[in-house]
């Protein structure tokens, strides 16, 4: 069972368009996270969520809005897609919001705009 | 605000040789220091942290606070241990993790 699995793997799109990618964990955590890592293989947080409250919210563009359903459940919309956002997505989870906190991290969506 | 720095972006070296990534910190509370490596097609995973003072594969870092450095040493590399390496620092009153720049380490045979 893959404990943090994301969804697409790889997008492919245009600029303007609206795109999603899902993230799923099945190891009970509290806690989760957007990662974003260029194409230069920097890692950066985007959002942190903790039991469906918005807990981290970096500086971001508007056109990105986290969705939490469910503590299980993070979600990352992306509206008006521009070259810049071309990177890999990374979603992550940990047991707790503070404390020496262990990421448990998806194996990541690429999205490719063109 | 807090910062991960690593100064080298590639480290290259031979099957048996000793390496050591380098990790310095800017942080004015008591962080807890994480090394993360990411293999080739693989996922980005926890390989040591500072609190557990473990040797995970070989690997060990000592949290100097007096040089504000982790650095992730090992006597005697192997050339599974080619992947990438992240520094992290989390702060101790909440979740965020700030990540280092990263090297890519190539243990050439």
């Amino acid at each position: 069972d893959t404990a943090v699995s994301q969804t697409p793997k790889y997008l492919v799109t245009q600029m303007g368009n609206d795109k999603s990618i899902k993230c799923e964990q099945n190891l009970g955590h509290d806690t989760m996270y957007w990662y974003k890592q260029d194409s230069k293989k920097f890692l950066k947080i985007m959002f942190s969520y903790n039991n469906k409250e918005l807990i981290i919210n970096e500086t971001v563009p508007n056109r990105f809005s986290p969705k939490s359903p469910d503590k299980a459940h993070l979600n990352l919309h992306i509206n008006s897609l521009e070259l810049g956002d071309s990177a890999v997505y990374f979603c992550a989870s940990s047991p707790h919001i503070s404390g020496a906190n262990v990421l448990t991290f998806g194996a990541g969506s690429r999205l490719t705009v063109l | 605000a807090q910062r991960v720095t690593q100064p080298e972006k590639l480290l290259s070296v031979f099957k048996g040789a000793p390496v050591e990534l380098k990790c310095n910190y800017s942080y004015s509370g008591s962080p807890e220091l994480f090394w993360y490596v990411q293999y080739s097609r693989q996922r980005l995973q926890l390989l040591l942290r500072h609190i557990s003072r473990e040797s995970i594969k070989g690997f060990t870092a000592d949290l100097n606070k007096g040089e504000t450095s982790f650095h992730l040493k090992k006597p005697f590399a192997q050339e599974e241990d080619s992947a990438m390496y992240y520094c992290a620092l989390q702060e101790t009153s909440g979740s965020r993790l700030t990540f280092g720049e990263g090297t890519q380490l190539t243990v050439n045979p």
